[in-house]
C-alpha cells in the first residue's frame, strides 16, 4: 500500500464548477499535511497547508481528517487556470521535514 | 524570498556521460536539500536527503556511488549522475529547507530535465 494515495483523474470540470480531491495516507504518525500544484513539466508548488480545524484561501477549502486520515481539496468556482495536476503531501514522524508525495490528481477544467 | 534555483534546465547528454546538476538558495542559508526524482505521469520520489558539511542520506534504491550529492555550502547543493543510462531520463528537483525559511517548508527549484541518449 502507498503511504499517501490520490485517485489519479483526471476530473473533467467545467469552468465554474466545484470540486473536490480526497487523499488517504497511512502513516498515522504522519505530522504535517499540505496540498501542492504541480503544472505540466514544473516544479511543485506549495499550495496551501492541512489543520485539523480545516482552513480555506479564497476559492479553495482544505480539510484534514487525523481518525480517518484523509485530506480533501475543495475548490469553489473552478478557473481554466486551475488545471494542473494537485498533489497531496505528507511529512512523517521521521527527523527532519521529509515529504511524502501522493501520486496526484489530474484536474482539467474546460471552457 | 526563499527562492531556489537549479542549473541547467535542461540537459541531453550521450550514454556514459556524467552530469552535474546544481541547486542554489538564493536568499536564504538552506540547512537540508532534497533531491527528487520525477518520471513521466509519475509523483516525485524523494532520492536522498543531504545536510550543510554532511553526507548525504539515501532512500532506499537510490545509488550512492551512481547519484554523488555534495552540499558544501549553505546554499549550494549539487547531484551529479555519473555515467547516465537511458533509464535515468527525468525530471530532477531539489528543494530547501532552513533558516530565513519556514523550516517546515520546502522550496522548490525549477526542476531539471535530464534527457540521456
Amino acid at each position: 500500500r502507498k503511504e499517501v494515495e490520490q485517485d489519479p483523474g483526471p476530473f473533467n470540470v467545467p469552468e465554474g464548477a466545484t470540486v473536490a480531491f480526497n487523499c488517504t495516507y497511512s502513516n498515522s504518525a504522519s505530522q504535517s499535511f499540505f496540498w501542492y500544484r504541480q503544472d505540466c513539466r514544473k516544479e511543485p508548488k506549495l499550495l496551501m497547508s492541512v489543520y485539523s480545524s480545516g482552513n480555506e484561501d479564497g476559492r479553495f477549502t482544505a480539510q484534514l481528517n487525523r481518525a480517518s486520515q484523509y485530506i480533501s481539496l475543495l475548490i469553489r468556482d473552478s478557473k481554466l487556470s486551475d488545471s494542473a495536476t494537485y498533489l497531496c503531501v505528507v511529512t512523517g514522524s521521521n527527523a527532519g521535514n521529509m515529504l511524502t508525495f501522493g501520486g496526484g490528481t489530474r484536474l482539467m477544467v474546460k471552457p | 524570498g526563499a527562492v531556489v534555483s537549479q542549473h541547467p534546465s535542461r540537459v541531453i547528454c550521450k550514454s556514459g556521460t556524467s552530469v552535474k546538476i546544481e541547486c542554489r538558495s538564493l536568499d536564504f542559508q538552506a540547512t537540508t536539500m532534497f533531491w527528487y526524482r520525477q518520471f513521466p505521469k509519475q509523483s516525485l520520489m524523494l532520492m536522498a536527503t543531504s545536510n550543510e558539511g554532511s553526507k548525504a542520506t539515501y532512500e532506499q534504491g537510490v545509488e550512492k556511488d551512481k547519484f554523488l550529492i555534495n552540499h558544501a555550502s549553505l546554499t549550494l547543493s549539487t547531484l551529479t549522475v555519473t555515467s547516465a543510462h537511458p533509464e535515468d531520463s527525468s525530471f530532477y528537483i531539489c528543494s530547501a529547507s532552513g533558516q530565513g525559511g519556514s523550516t517546515d517548508t520546502q522550496y522548490f527549484g525549477p526542476g531539471t530535465r535530464l534527457t540521456v541518449l
